[in-house]
């Protein structure tokens, strides 16, 4: 079935480590996205990338970065000067002529 | 740039009973419209959308549509809520210049007494 993959779904990490959330899709979309949620905030757009080899940032990408050497894939990593990385993190893409927006299950990681 | 407001953060109702969950937005032109469902510790699911044509869409569950452009609102609505219903809602607005992308609301969680 076509679709989006996270990994892993729960991860723990301590204060000053980094940490990398896998997303791959088998949906042959070119647009690809990283949402963080929070309770009552919504869903705030981290980096989105509409093409291989190029990404954006979005509204809260300090603390973050992104890669997309493949179509597949578009990993984010938390880095330590992320100040408040406990939340709820969704990967998304995109069709192309709609706009409509895939999710996958979504990645909590918890800082200890 | 477009914006969207959930004016309710959370609606209960009884099963059984109808439900609308309010949507507005803004945008400058003639807007993608979508409704997502996300129930605790997933992603979202698509429930409907609008593009253009018919402005009363269906979408799954029995969840229904209708966008009126005088209003700036898409409102959801469902007549006979199950509990299974119990869930967080988001509307939100795209756009055809892809330069601007799906902004969302903050939610409306639906709560459901038996």
């Amino acid at each position: 079935d076509g679709g989006i993959t996270q990994s892993p779904k729960y991860l723990f990490r301590k204060e000053g480590q980094n940490v990398t959330l896998s997303c791959e899709q088998n949906l042959n979309h070119d647009a690809m996205y990283w949402y963080r949620q929070d309770p009552g905030q919504g869903l705030r757009l981290i980096y989105y990338s509409q093409i291989v080899n190029d990404f954006q940032k979005g509204d809260i990408a300090e603390g973050y970065s992104v890669s997309r050497e493949k179509k597949e894939s578009f990993p984010l990593t938390v880095t330590s000067a992320q100040k408040n990385p406990t939340a709820f993190y969704l990967c998304a893409s995109s069709n192309e002529y709609t706009g409509e927006l895939f999710f996958g299950e979504g990645s909590r990681l918890t800082v200890l | 740039a477009q914006s969207v407001t959930q004016p309710d953060i959370h609606i209960t109702v009884s099963e059984g009973a109808s439900l609308e969950l309010r949507c507005n937005y803004s945008y400058g032109a003639t807007p993608y419209l979508f409704w997502y469902v996300q129930s605790p510790g997933q992603g979202l699911q698509l429930l409907l959308k609008y593009f253009s044509g018919d402005t009363l869409v269906q979408g799954i569950k029995g969840f229904e549509a209708e966008f009126k452009r005088s209003q700036s609102s898409f409102n959801l609505r469902k007549p006979s809520v199950h509990w299974s219903d119990a869930a967080e809602y988001f509307c939100a607005v795209g756009a055809w210049n892809r330069d601007d992308k799906i902004i969302f609301g903050k939610g409306t969680r639906l709560h459901i007494l038996p």
